[in-house]
């Protein structure tokens, strides 16, 4: 099962919004709404920050949100912070005969 | 609060074996299924292992299967990883990870174990 393909770095200001995207196949991302987001901090553990993929967990911030088209999902926030600087990761279920997940390379997000 | 605590990593040469722990506390342990993730230095994270509940299914990725096994005992609220055959490119803090019934994703984490297999 190949990784899911997610841009090495994205940026932006304090207020700004942006997204990183996350590519699968029919077989993983496609098949599924089984997409999660996570947030990891250096030296960090990894945090739940979206699900299925549009909820977010009780406490996450409503500047998260999820959405998907096809094989792509995608996670934005807006109103950037500062504390929002952070590795974010994709994961899809990709599950059927092999019941398996796959994560992300992973997007390093910059608040410049 | 949920608590998961991780234990058991170490240095260990090329060919050898080590026995991961994950200590649960703060949830009823024997309704969740429960997974190890791993994560390579500077690398993003890899799912290694999922068991349900019951223990009645366990799954394994391709990379570690046939030679790590995953258990857990809800007595004693642990979730455990036997590592054998270990490569240098099992080198990775390894994290518990629970998942919630009926579910896909992981809710909360340990703050994870550093395996080092180097000789």
């Amino acid at each position: 099962q190949s990784a899911l393909t997610q841009p090495a770095s994205v940026s932006g200001s304090p207020g700004q919004s942006i997204t990183i995207s996350c590519t699968g196949t029919s077989s993983d991302v496609g098949s599924y709404n089984l997409v999660s987001w996570y947030q990891q901090h250096p030296g960090k553990a990894p945090k739940l920050m979206v699900y299925e993929g549009d909820k977010r967990p009780s406490g996450v911030s409503n500047r998260f949100s999820g959405s998907k088209s096809g094989n792509t999902a995608s996670l934005t926030i807006s109103g950037l912070q500062a504390e929002d600087e952070a590795d974010y990761y994709c994961c899809s279920y990709a599950g059927g005969r092999t019941f398996n997940w796959v994560f992300g390379g992973g997007t390093k997000l910059t608040v410049l | 609060e949920v608590q998961l605590v991780e234990s058991g990593g170490g240095l260990v040469q090329p060919g050898g074996s080590l026995r991961l722990s994950c200590a649960a506390s703060g949830f009823t342990f024997s309704s969740y299924g429960m997974n190890w993730v791993r994560q390579a230095p500077g690398k993003g994270l890899e799912w290694v292992s999922y068991i349900s509940s019951s223990s009645s299914a366990v799954y394994y990725a391709d990379s570690v299967k046939g030679r790590f096994t995953i258990s857990r005992d809800n007595a004693k609220n642990s979730l455990y990883l036997h590592m054998s055959s270990l490569r240098d490119e099992d080198t990775a803090v390894y994290y518990c990870a629970r998942e919630p019934p009926r579910d896909y994703h992981f809710d909360s984490w340990g703050q994870g174990t550093l395996v080092t297999v180097s000789s």
